[in-house]
């Protein structure tokens, strides 16, 4: 079946840096979905892709969908306190259910 | 507000007991969605429903049912024959065929 790697696994970041993750497929997929998680809670969805290439911001989030179709990458610039939380990839390719990676969870300290 | 309602937002059951877990959306989506998530992994699909009267089993649908009766409900039933029911678990919803899933507060089940 599909499967997503997603890294890192964690992060214990300053505040105020900049923050890379990334999601990486074993096949091609059409979308590429960020969704953020706070403890408790039900995940929100940050940004939705849709095309190779595709660049889309949300604030201090940016998002690509890559090139070949089997990565995506989100930035989070400026990273504050409230940016605490488990961050996930998920991605669907033509006829499949959409997978989500294992998540990243975030912690900065202020 | 339109939105996902999930309840209760805890539930503790003793071995054994079949529990229901409840979903609602005023949304209007055609599909709904149950996952589970555990600790350091992705979220799993248990059940999904694209049209009111039918579902279809997700990836770890053993030990669990659902029912689709109305367009704005998908309840979901862990069993007693769910081996390891203790879990966090999130209802979504999508309209048509997008792909955004909209997910719901989440249900943490704990099993004593």
């Amino acid at each position: 079946g599909q499967q997503l790697n997603q890294s890192p696994q964690s992060m214990f970041i300053q505040e105020g840096e900049d923050v890379s993750m990334n999601c990486t497929s074993s096949s091609i997929f059409n979308t590429w979905l960020w969704y953020k998680q706070d403890p408790g809670e039900g995940p929100v969805l940050l940004i939705a892709l849709y095309k190779a290439g595709e660049l889309t911001s949300n604030g201090r989030l940016t998002a690509q969908f890559g090139i070949t179709r089997k990565d995506s990458f989100l930035n989070i610039s400026a990273s504050i306190p409230s940016d605490v939380g488990i961050y996930f990839c998920a991605g669907r390719s033509y006829g499949n259910k959409l997978v989500f990676g294992a998540g990243t969870i975030l912690r900065v300290k202020s | 507000d339109g939105g996902i309602t999930q309840s209760p937002k805890y539930l503790f059951r003793k071995e054994g007991q079949n529990v229901t877990l409840s979903c609602e959306q005023n949304l209007n989506h055609d599909a709904m969605y149950w996952y589970r998530q555990d600790p350091g992994q992705g979220l799993r699909l248990i059940y999904y429903s694209q049209i009111v009267n039918d579902f279809q089993k997700g990836d770890i649908a053993e030990g669990y049912s659902v029912s689709r009766e109305k367009k704005e409900s998908f309840p979901l039933t862990v069993t007693s024959a769910q081996k390891n029911p203790t879990a966090f678990y999130l209802c979504a919803s999508t309209q048509g065929s997008t792909d955004t899933q909209y997910f719901g507060p989440g249900t943490r089940l704990t099993v004593l």
